[in-house]
């Protein structure tokens, strides 16, 4: 089955503490994208990958870092997490540079406390 | 930032009616979408509209881009149980770069 997995879906954490969010794609797609979801704001982009070793920063990048060694993986690192980052997290993936069609995990909601 | 506006942001209706939701911006987009998130899950893309003018339709959906190229609306017709969820819109501005409005959430009462 196609599909973006993400780990883990529910994440409470302090600040400070370094946590990575693992997200996975089994459609051999080039794409990939982090958004952070908030009530009232929709997705917003805070990180994106062209390619193997091709990221680029989105709308939202401040206190976020991202890797791009394999193609079916782009984790999502927050090196000293603060409380405003607590939030609804989803990756996405697209087979293309500019295809709509935007395949969404389920989502990953961190609590920074 | 671009911003989106959608309206209504929330709507309660009976099982059977006909729901309309529309979607403002102040910027010119290429392409418009409409996703639907059901609870626990991620959006999934319901219509992509890619020229001034067009009309489409997905079943019990129809999606119009604006002749303006700044807004879009989307009816579902025959609302049923299932059709519980937020419904955002997103603006396509180039290569991945997509602005996704707010978010319309609806509720079908049986």
């Amino acid at each position: 089955e196609a599909q973006v997995t993400q780990n883990p879906r529910y994440l409470i954490t302090v600040t400070g503490k370094k946590l990575t969010v693992t997200c996975s794609q089994n459609m051999n797609h080039e794409y990939m994208s982090w958004y952070r979801q908030d009530p009232g704001l929709g997705l917003r982009q805070i990180y994106y990958s062209m390619n193997v070793e091709v990221t680029d920063k989105g709308d939202v990048p401040e206190g976020y870092k991202v890797s791009r060694k394999e193609k079916r993986n782009f984790p999502l690192i927050l090196e000293s997490p603060s409380p405003n980052q607590t939030s609804l997290y989803f990756c996405a993936s697209s087979a293309a540079l500019g295809s709509v069609e935007q395949y969404f995990g389920p989502g990953t909601r961190l609590t920074v406390t | 930032g671009q911003q989106l506006n959608q309206s209504p942001q929330s709507m309660f209706i009976q099982e059977g009616e006909d729901v309309s939701m529309n979607c403002t911006s102040s910027s010119i987009f290429n392409t418009w979408l409409w996703y639907k998130q059901e609870p626990g899950e991620g959006p999934v893309l319901l219509i992509a509209l890619y020229k001034a003018g067009e009309l489409t339709s997905n079943g019990r959906l129809t999606a119009q881009f604006g002749i303006t190229r700044k807004d879009s609306f989307l009816n579902i017709s025959a609302s049923i149980p299932s059709d519980v969820g937020i419904y955002f819109c997103a603006g396509q501005l180039g290569g991945q770069n997509f602005v996704f409005g707010p978010g319309t959430r609806l509720s079908v009462l049986p």
